[in-house]
């Protein structure tokens, strides 16, 4: 069925180093894919989306890329800061037909170290 | 402008007790939905609103799960006799939801819910 996943649950990086989060996804009809960010206590924070007429995005520090063939999802965050320390979250556009509704991953938690 | 606001920010009630969480969205938006995450988890799709048209309930766990929204504004996510799996944080987002076409979706602070 339908799924988008995570390879790593858990990341742990020093301060100043560069963070790669992944996912897969399963459904090569979805055309949209974000990445959310979401601190304790909060709801999630958009930080960058795709469509799959791309296969790279940069915004302010991180970059996300699309592989179609491998149906994969990555975020780059650069120098990492101890405020990036949050759950991530991807998502892609829903293929049943709810227009607008989104599918997400279970998360990745991302720790950095001082 | 405003975000998304959802009140109450926490809810606190006994087994069997009905709740009724709101939710108001982005103004303009058309697009309106609930998810729940438990503890540590992810998102789980729960309803979706859009517009004028039917919502897609498709993933409302029980009969004891119901939702309405009033034309394109505030909303409402009513769960009967709670039980004490019921627990988790409850977060709406709103989007513009122009047909065809995927956007971000826009989150509020969510209600955390606990069920004794």
């Amino acid at each position: 069925g339908e799924s988008v996943g995570l390879h790593l649950p858990t990341l742990s990086v020093q301060e100043g180093d560069n963070s790669i989060i992944n996912c897969a996804y399963s459904n090569s009809a979805s055309d949209y894919f974000i990445w959310y960010k979401q601190e304790s206590g909060k709801g999630p924070q958009f930080i960058i989306d795709i469509r799959s007429n791309m296969d790279k995005r940069q915004g302010q520090r991180v970059t996300v890329l699309l592989n179609k063939t491998v149906k994969h999802l990555s975020l780059q965050i650069a120098a990492t800061q101890p405020g990036d320390s949050a759950v991530y979250f991807c998502a892609e556009n829903s293929p049943r037909g709810s227009q607008g509704n989104l599918i997400f991953g279970k998360g990745t938690k991302l720790s950095v170290k001082p | 402008g405003a975000g998304v606001s959802q009140s109450p920010s926490n809810k606190v009630t006994e087994k069997g007790k009905d709740v009724e969480l709101r939710c108001d969205p982005i103004s303009g938006h058309t697009a309106l939905y609930w998810y729940r995450q438990r503890l540590g988890q992810g998102l789980e799709f729960l309803i979706y609103f859009q517009g004028n048209s039917a919502p897609d309930k498709s993933g409302l766990p029980s009969d004891r799960f119901s939702a309405e929204r009033t034309g394109e504004s505030v909303s409402t996510l009513t769960i009967q006799r709670t039980q004490q799996e019921d627990s988790a944080v409850y977060l709406c987002a709103s989007s513009p939801g122009l047909a065809g076409v995927a956007y971000e979706q826009y989150f509020g602070p969510g209600t955390r819910l606990t069920v004794t």
